[in-house]
């Protein structure tokens, strides 16, 4: 089954750009997802790639290379509200719904 | 249009008990799926649901179960509760037009966070 890996805390200073990794397993891909999670509230979608290259959504762009299993999620401006844990998800072989990986936890300090 | 409501968003349970978890999907959303998020494990699926039927399943004991009722409302059962049950469930609903839940975005609820003592 699918296999998601990405490191578990993070910390970066406010107004600086941060970069937060994820590899998957590439057989049966279809489709790489972001998500935000604040803590005690509910996760909520940030992006969804299934091409290779960049994605640019205003402060938060996601890349993905399909070739390598490989994803980023880059934040740029860094503020304080940005502190969360950014879950990388991808389906399971066949139609199944996503798998999550353990978060990783960012924490931007002043 | 009211995103996906969880009830009850605590509770507390000994264990051996059973519990109830009450989900309502997002109006006109036809599939439901079911999360267990723990520190340790993060999020970890449980079940999905799509037009009343399982669909999907993860590796959870039988003592796990859920269902969806005709209106998409779904809850999800736990019985002879263990200790090790204590986490965050979250409950996700989309849209699946066609059907096929690999790329579709799911919207959580709030999640009810339950703990066993």
């Amino acid at each position: 089954g699918q296999n998601i890996d990405q490191p578990t805390e993070m910390t970066a200073t406010e107004g600086a750009i941060v970069q937060i990794n994820c590899t998957y397993q590439t057989s049966g891909f279809n489709g790489l997802f972001w998500y935000q999670q604040h803590a005690g509230e509910a996760p909520t979608f940030l992006s969804y790639n299934v091409l290779d290259g960049l994605e640019e959504k205003g402060r938060f762009s996601s890349f993905l290379s399909r070739s390598k299993g490989y994803s980023y999620l880059l934040l740029k401006e860094l503020q304080m509200k940005d502190s969360a844990s950014y879950l990388c998800a991808a389906p399971n072989s066949g139609n199944t719904p996503l798998v999550f990986g353990k978060g990783t936890r960012l924490s931007v300090i002043a | 249009k009211a995103g996906v409501t969880q009830t009850p968003r605590y509770l507390i349970k000994t264990r051996g008990q059973q519990v109830t978890l009450s989900c309502s999907p997002i109006s006109g959303h036809r599939s439901v799926s079911w999360y267990q998020q723990t520190p340790g494990q993060g999020l970890q699926f449980l079940f999905e649901y799509f037009s009343e039927t399982q669909r999907n399943k993860g590796n959870f004991p039988g003592r796990f179960s859920g269902r969806q009722f005709s209106n998409s409302r779904s809850e999800m059962n736990v019985s002879t509760l263990e200790l090790g049950d204590s986490a965050l469930y979250l409950c996700a609903s989309s849209l699946d037009p066609g059907g096929d839940s690999r790329n579709e975005k799911l919207f959580f609820g709030s999640g009810t966070q339950l703990s066993v003592l």
